[in-house]
């Protein structure tokens, strides 16, 4: 169980255009997804935490106008990277948390997308 | 903020040999600690994970230590394999607020 799946697992795209990113919790019900971006030979970094039906909350330092996310269900939620720049390129994984006793504070993370912008 | 700091960046060990991953944390009120590997291009996986209210934890050849005084947690991985050459994460979080923060990961290397 709690199997987070995320698509596409790699995308390349060009200069400006906008990607889109889904994250999908397949056996259980999230309500709170982390999107999380992940340089090379880097850690982990959040960007933001996203709550079903409710604006995403932006770690300092990320621009909520260029990467939206929209939580619009329990088992979806989406990052659009909009005008895409080769800065941009990055590994994106997301997570989701469970809420079952067995599981307390253990997020699941989804495979990741790497994005390449030339 | 809560703040992460793992040492070493770069481990490399024989096969056979154990490794040990240290970590600190600022925040006296986090609570609970996980560990991941993550291979490389795959997801974080989680391996092992203790409460505050542990000081140790040992599944297998994998064990997790806490000293909630002085603020560090330690992963130890005996008998080391080759299968076990990836990147450690750990991280830590308040419970309430669940948002872990991680260090910024322990590259092991086992040598066959």
């Amino acid at each position: 169980g709690a199997v987070v799946s995320q698509h596409p697992s790699w995308v390349i795209c060009k200069s400006g255009t906008s990607v889109k990113i889904e994250c999908r919790s397949l056996d259980f019900q999230a309500t709170t997804m982390f999107w999380y971006r992940q340089f090379p030979k880097q850690s982990l970094m959040l960007m933001a935490t996203s709550n079903e039906g409710s604006k995403a909350t932006y770690e300092q330092g990320v621009e909520k106008d260029k990467f939206l996310i929209n939580h619009a269900s329990l088992t979806l939620s989406t990052l659009t990277v909009t005008s895409a720049h080769p800065e941009d390129s990055s590994f994106y994984i997301c997570s989701a948390k469970t809420t079952t006793s067995g599981s307390w504070n253990e997020q699941f993370f989804g495979p990741g997308t790497r994005l390449t912008v030339l | 903020g809560e703040n992460v700091e793992q040492h070493p960046s770069t481990l490399s060990v024989q096969e056979g040999d154990s490794a040990v991953i240290k970590c600190t944390y600022s925040d006296s009120a986090s609570n609970y600690f996980p560990w991941y590997k993550q291979e490389l291009g795959k997801r974080p996986q989680l391996i092992i994970d203790i409460r505050s209210n542990v000081g140790e934890k040992k599944d297998q050849r994998i064990a997790v230590t806490l000293n909630k005084t002085a603020k560090h947690f330690s992963l130890h991985i005996t008998e080391t394999q080759p299968e076990d050459s990836a990147v450690y994460f750990c991280a830590a979080s308040l419970g309430g607020s669940y948002i872990p923060t991680f260090g910024r990961g322990t590259s092991l290397i086992v040598h066959p």
